[in-house]
């Protein structure tokens, strides 16, 4: 079944501005984490939240965790150029060792 | 900053040929991974490793894939006879503690099977 489910799929926004990506997931989860990739490179971890969690914040990150909806988002203030790659949310879906993956928001910030 | 490293960046093969990816985890983390992710796709777990055995693995994760870890550094994904829906690219993972937490990856294999 599929799991986590970002939108929107692509955003595209001037630098500056915020950018906001939503996740849902099906499962209950004991934490969920956001992850950043850049074209054709391997994924970075950005921020973890865990399920007794509501907010979180990391510099220019802001993630919400709702788990009576099943979602989550990731703000990103103040967007820079470098801010240009996809980002992924990934769940334990109660599993003790395997994430599972959203589909990915590709975000493009215009100078 | 320590990082995992994959090689190749790229492998070439013909269908039925046996493929190796090797990847050399952070030095002291203990769980290690292998994830793929098919062009345009999502990320998809295949299997996780820890103390010298397979914690968890996919239904992707069947008899033609194995894992080992040879020695103290390296941890290798053998496709046996692969397939063109093999082509894909790899990643490798490890994390330090708590397993399914803060992944650190690789920069991947893009396998391409013709």
């Amino acid at each position: 079944s599929q799991q986590g489910e970002e939108d929107p799929q692509a955003l595209s926004i001037q630098e500056g501005e915020n950018a906001t990506m939503n996740c849902s997931y099906k499962t209950s989860i004991n934490n969920l984490q956001w992850y950043r990739q850049n074209s054709g490179r391997g994924l970075v971890h950005l921020i973890l939240i865990r399920s007794n969690e509501r907010e979180k914040h990391s510099g220019r990150l802001r993630v919400t965790l709702d788990t009576s909806k099943k979602s989550s988002s990731l703000l990103i203030t103040a967007s820079r150029a470098a801010d240009t790659a996809s980002y992924f949310c990934a769940t334990d879906g109660g599993s003790n060792y395997q994430l599972i993956w959203g589909a990915g928001t590709k975000l493009i910030i215009k100078p | 900053e320590p990082e995992v490293t994959q090689t190749p960046s790229h492998q070439v093969t013909q269908m039925g040929q046996e493929v190796i990816l090797r990847c050399v985890p952070i030095s002291n983390h203990l769980y290690f991974y292998w994830y793929r992710q098919i062009l345009g796709q999502k990320v998809e777990f295949l299997v996780s490793f820890y103390n010298n055995e397979i914690s968890e693995k996919s239904e992707i994760f069947d008899d033609q894939f194995s894992v080992e870890r040879p020695d103290g550094s390296n941890f290798t994904l053998k496709i046996r006879s692969t397939k063109l829906e093999d082509s894909a690219m790899y990643f490798c993972a490890s994390s330090e503690m708590l397993a399914a937490e803060k992944l650190f990856f690789g920069s991947g294999t893009q396998l391409s099977v013709l």
